[in-house]
């Protein structure tokens, strides 16, 4: 158990629909990451906020938001859902920005759209 | 299981022998490379890491090496037991910024671990 818990483990929704998805990180990480993982893009980064402010952007599409709360858990919200938006993201937390490859992944949520 | 990627690469061992898993990886100016396992179901675990100005770092029945010259990355496995199983992922960080959790992953390797 990484510490981290993701919120819904399965999701099904419809295209054009909009999803929102959860994450706690480790108690007393002020990290936080999201990652999409496909079978054909792999582990993508998306996005990463630190104590609340947006640090780091990958390729995440505008219909993509993502926001940390002062309690510091993070939501992942996905609009305007398309048939590719399916794959599991993942929620990664970690204490600081670096200087570390170690991240702390939760178990994912499983977004499929029909 | 989790499938990660239609065409990945795959290392099969009977169980006590030694593993070497390989990358490639693009970017010489990254701090640090890390490997990850993922099992079935679950989210990538950390398992080592190197920073750029390494060349090997062990850990418990793990070592890495990194091999500037040709960018390229390995993990060895000691003694692989079919706990081991998993897809592993390369994975480098950005060179300094503000954010060495936003990793650049590998495509992946299937490790099948046979009793």
């Amino acid at each position: 158990d990484s510490g981290v818990t993701q919120t819904p483990k399965h999701l099904i929704t419809a295209t054009g629909q909009r999803v929102t998805l959860r994450c706690s990180p480790r108690s007393g990480d002020l990290s936080v990451y999201w990652y999409q993982q496909s079978l054909d893009q792999g582990l993508q980064f998306l996005i990463h906020y630190y104590n609340g402010e947006e640090r780091a952007k990958g390729n995440i599409l505008e219909r993509f938001s993502a926001q940390q709360f002062p309690d510091l858990h993070s939501e992942l919200n996905l609009s305007s859902l398309e048939l590719g938006d399916s794959a599991l993201y993942f929620c990664a937390s970690s204490v600081t920005t670096g200087p570390t490859g170690e991240l702390f992944f939760g178990e994912g949520s499983r977004l499929t759209v029909l | 299981g989790e499938s990660v990627g239609l065409h990945l690469p795959t290392l099969s061992v009977q169980e006590g022998d030694n593993s070497i898993i390989n990358c490639a990886y693009s970017n010489s100016a990254s701090d640090y490379f890390i490997w990850y396992k993922q099992e079935s179901g679950k989210g990538p675990q950390f398992i080592i890491d190197i920073r750029s100005n390494m060349d090997k770092r062990q850990g418990q029945r793990v070592t890495v090496l990194l091999n500037k010259t040709v960018k390229h990355l390995s993990l060895q496995i000691a003694a692989t037991q079919p706990g081991d199983s998993a897809v592993y992922f390369c994975a480098e960080t950005p060179a300094g910024g503000t954010s060495y959790g936003k990793l650049t992953f590998g495509q992946g390797t299937i490790l099948t671990v046979h009793p």
